[in-house]
């Protein structure tokens, strides 16, 4: 799987967009890029994942660049609740369940 | 439906003890695996179960094993514990192998004395 590199830490005002980058320059053609988030005291929580279009769900858009060395997470109006450790992570689809988790990135949602 | 659910949610052993943690997955899920999580190491793949097979191991000693039952819920067990094996291990479920979505459980958090 390919490595990531997200910046450690990131502060965004409550209602505010919140845009979390990721790199992962040496992506294959097969790697799905997926985002995984961690309140404290849980356990990750899936956000969204693609392969190479920009995706969105109730909880996230996901913005993939065209050559897909790059990614953005982006929560639209961010909450308190949002405060979370975010994981981006990159897998090959159908290859079994491991996830490879880097440090990720602690977001702060601030009043 | 029921999410991922872990027993314990803690335990306290000494060092030389086993310990066997306990995962249910959602209703239909027949994927499970697990993961350790330190603040030193961070979120670390222990292994992977479908169908009562091992499908997929991590990096970890021997001391670390797991099974899976028929009706998909998952014990591992950590042996001869050592004060290093302090941690948060999590299970996560998913309705089959290489699925694009895994729910995780809120974890056993484990202290070695």
């Amino acid at each position: 799987d390919a490595k990531t590199t997200q910046p450690p830490s990131m502060d965004c005002a409550e209602g505010r967009a919140a845009n979390l980058p990721c790199n992962h320059s040496t992506i294959s053609g097969n790697e799905y890029v997926y985002w995984y988030r961690q309140i404290h005291s849980q356990g990750p929580q899936y956000i969204i994942h693609g392969l190479k279009n920009n995706e969105t769900n109730e909880m996230a858009s996901l913005i993939i660049t065209e050559d897909r060395k790059s990614s953005t997470l982006i929560l639209p109006h961010a909450t308190l609740r949002d405060t979370a450790v975010y994981y981006c992570i990159v897998r090959v689809a159908y290859g079994g369940n491991k996830l490879v988790f880097g440090a990720g990135t602690i977001l702060r949602v601030k009043s | 439906k029921a999410g991922v659910t872990q027993t314990p949610r803690y335990l306290i052993k000494t060092r030389g003890q086993q310990v066997t943690l306990s995962c249910s997955p959602i209703s239909g899920h027949r994927s499970v695996s697990w993961y350790q999580q330190t603040p030193g190491q961070g979120l670390q793949f222990l292994f992977e179960y479908f169908s009562e097979t091992q499908r997929n191991k991590g990096n970890f000693p021997g001391r670390f094993s797991g099974r899976q039952f028929s009706n998909s819920r998952s014990e591992m067990n950590v042996s001869t514990l050592e004060l290093g094996d302090s941690a948060l291990y999590l299970c996560a479920s998913s309705l089959e192998e290489g699925a694009r979505k895994l729910f995780f459980g809120s974890g056993t958090q484990l202290s070695v004395l």
